[in-house]
């Protein structure tokens, strides 16, 4: 039978630009979220993390946005570049829980 | 340090087989997860351990996966027999305690049971 594999959204963005990467998380109790980006062939990998008493945090091109209002999440990068094409979860954690739980993923595709 | 590290890097077998997979977390971190990823379903939790104590197992598919940490940097997880639907990514990953929720990842071993 045809198997049906999850849909993972797709953003294009044409190298330089500037790109957004969106994430509806789940549970409105959490209050640590994190960021990771997963190459082809390669583990998750930590990029920025924020806590819930925060709206917004900066690191080296990334900037994640915390609205808790709508239980929304999003990920900035500045200038683009083709280093950055890979798949990006969102990941959410409750205080004094261990479990993590991830988003289904969004495929960044830079074009040069 | 060298992150975490899993072994096999790959794996393939056949139906049946007993497949083990390895595990070295960051040394220092309590807490080490095992999880699998597929097309189909994700990332998925499979269990995870904390000062080489299994808490939550509950993600394990069934009796045929069984995981151990006999000590704080090693641990293994196991697939006895194998089917072909154990076909995935396998990823250990491991954090610190309290105030360091951030997990990080070893590179997975990706077997593929024939």
């Amino acid at each position: 039978g045809e198997s049906v594999g999850l849909h993972l959204p797709t953003l294009s963005v044409q190298e330089g630009d500037n790109s957004i990467i969106n994430c509806a998380y789940s549970n409105s109790a959490s209050d640590y979220f994190i960021w990771y980006k997963q190459e082809s062939g390669k583990g998750p990998q930590f990029i920025i993390d924020i806590r819930s008493n925060m709206d917004k945090r900066q690191g080296q091109r990334v900037t994640v946005l915390l609205n808790k209002t709508v239980k929304h999440l999003s990920l900035q990068i500045a200038a683009t570049q083709p280093g950055d094409s890979a798949v990006y979860f969102c990941a959410e954690n409750v205080r004094g829980y261990q479990k993590v739980t991830f988003g289904t993923g969004t495929k960044l595709q830079v074009i040069p | 340090d060298a992150g975490v590290i899993q072994s096999p890097r790959h794996e393939v077998t056949e139906m049946g087989q007993e497949v083990t997979l390895r595990c070295k977390p960051i040394s220092g971190h309590d807490y080490l997860f095992w999880y699998r990823q597929t097309m189909m379903r994700g990332l998925e939790l499979l269990i995870y351990f904390n000062n080489n104590v299994p808490i939550d197992d509950s993600g394990m598919p069934e009796d045929r996966f069984s995981a151990k940490m006999p000590n704080a940097s090693f641990s293994t997880l196991k697939i006895q027999p194998s089917e072909p639907r154990d076909s995935a990514v396998y990823f250990c990953a491991s954090r610190g305690g309290p105030g360091q929720e951030t997990q990080y990842f070893g590179p997975g071993t990706r077997l593929l049971v024939l």
